[in-house]
């Protein structure tokens, strides 16, 4: 498959444990954040959004928590699957319109 | 409902040439934006297009643009290619691409200047 980032940092869990990736934003002004979820070969998936009038939202198995204070983002997965390795980038938006800023990326491996 | 769809999906062009990217939006998506990846410099922003212009544009040189059509498909061009400009290209749709709505990926073009 095709290399998304050759120096990403990585995270590496035992299946059915829960996974904390973490994302450092960089402008105190956004208010929109997403985080997608790259397999190699694929474009980025959504996963969850947040606002930034919001300190926590929940998904399926997925949680999103952002500390304003610290631009500071975080997702969790619960009971970690197979199929959750993937790089996993935290977008942050603040202007009108559609562009986004993207973090580097962390790269998610599961230990059977 | 169909994704987000980019043709070609893989493209090998010599430096100098130029190349087009073509988008499809999911259907009923007005605002299409593209993005450069490469593994140097990640995912950065190149430009979105909302009702056939463009609204905003990323710190990229002039080589660099793109066009929407009334059916809201898009497509990007990129003049006198330099080996640097190969990286995988990729579109997003969102409904109307106002602030805080979430936008959605296409598989990218794989474009390899040799």
């Amino acid at each position: 498959g095709e290399s998304v980032g050759l120096h990403l940092p990585t995270l590496s869990v035992q299946e059915g444990d829960n996974s904390i990736i973490n994302c450092a934003y960089s402008n105190s002004a956004s208010d929109y954040f997403i985080w997608y979820k790259q397999e190699s070969g694929k474009g980025p998936q959504f996963i969850i959004d947040i606002r930034s009038n919001m300190d926590k939202r929940q998904g399926q198995r997925v949680t999103v928590l952002l500390n304003k204070t610290v631009k500071h983002l975080s997702l969790q997965i619960a009971a970690t699957q197979p199929g959750d390795s993937a790089v996993y980038f935290c977008a942050e938006n603040w202007d009108s319109g559609q562009n986004f800023v993207f973090g580097p990326g962390t790269r998610l491996s599961v230990l059977p | 409902k169909a994704g987000v769809t980019q043709t070609p999906r893989y493209l090998i062009k010599t430096r100098g040439q130029q190349v087009t990217l073509s988008c499809s939006p999911i259907s009923g998506h007005r605002s299409v934006s593209w993005y450069q990846q490469t593994p140097g410099q990640g995912l950065q922003f190149l430009f979105e297009y909302f009702s056939e212009t463009q609204r905003n544009k990323g710190n990229f040189p002039g080589r660099f643009s793109g066009r929407q059509f009334s059916n809201s498909r898009s497509e990007m061009n990129v003049s006198t290619l330099e080996l640097g400009d190969s990286a995988l290209y990729l579109c997003a749709s969102s409904p109307q691409g106002t602030h805080n709505t979430e936008a959605f990926f296409g598989q990218g073009t794989r474009l390899t200047v040799v």
